[in-house]
């Protein structure tokens, strides 16, 4: 089965540096895609950004970097020089099988401080 | 293009009382699913439908129906609502079920049964 795993319930970050949030997966199929999602605090769900198991590279997103290493089946989440409206709810997913569905963790609460 | 629609945005039901959340989605997408969000945990799959007339079982189906009448409307009943349905409702949809398509999302639904 596949599982998602934050183990960061809640994170502080001070303005203008830089953060990871972690996430490890598990899944046995060889063919899957990693997502980290945004929900602020009006609860509409973010797309950030998304990396392929077979991609080689670490996928890029302005200030948003995924950190994949798959041999340890992580996807960290790097978000530099945070900003205050960075503070959020940051959810990792993952995506394959049949369904197509996502498998969502719990989530981490970031907290920029200024 | 107003992507996902979730309609209503919040409501309240009293134990018992029946009602449907409906979705729409305007970018021509196969794929449609509903998710529920319940606090400290990510979103979990409740139903998903890989096209037109077709629908499918989640992680969390029990108390659930849905219907896919026409290809850009998904939706989600509750014949009888408990407590225990009291969550938030998302609905998403993607071209397709494979691992790197993105899924896009709607503003939620809050349901509350008291």
């Amino acid at each position: 089965a596949q599982k998602i795993t934050q183990t960061q319930p809640g994170m502080f970050v001070q303005e203008k540096e830089a953060v990871t949030l972690d996430c490890t997966y598990d899944t046995s199929d060889p063919s899957y895609g990693l997502f980290w999602y945004k929900q602020p605090s009006s609860g509409e769900m973010i797309f950030l950004i998304y990396q392929g198991s077979y991609d080689q590279q670490n996928a890029t997103e302005g200030r948003y970097s995924l950190n994949f290493q798959k041999a340890r089946k992580s996807a960290n989440l790097v978000i530099s020089a945070s900003q205050l409206g960075d503070s959020a709810m940051y959810f990792c997913a993952m995506r394959g099988g049949s369904q197509g569905n996502l498998i969502f963790g719990k989530g981490t609460k970031l907290s920029v401080k200024p | 293009n107003a992507g996902v629609t979730q309609t209503p945005k919040f409501r309240v039901l009293k134990t018992g009382q029946s009602m449907t959340l409906l979705c729409a989605q305007d970018m021509n997408h196969e794929y449609m699913y509903w998710y529920r969000q319940d606090p400290g945990m990510g979103l979990r799959l409740i139903h998903y439908s890989v096209g037109e007339g077709t629908t499918a079982k989640g992680e969390v189906p029990d108390g659930y129906n849905v219907s896919r009448l026409k290809k850009q409307n998904f939706l989600l009943g509750l014949e009888s609502a408990a407590p225990s349905q009291t969550s938030v409702y998302f609905c998403a949809s993607s071209v397709a079920g494979g691992e790197a398509y993105e899924q896009y999302f709607g503003p939620g639904t809050r349901l509350t049964v008291t």
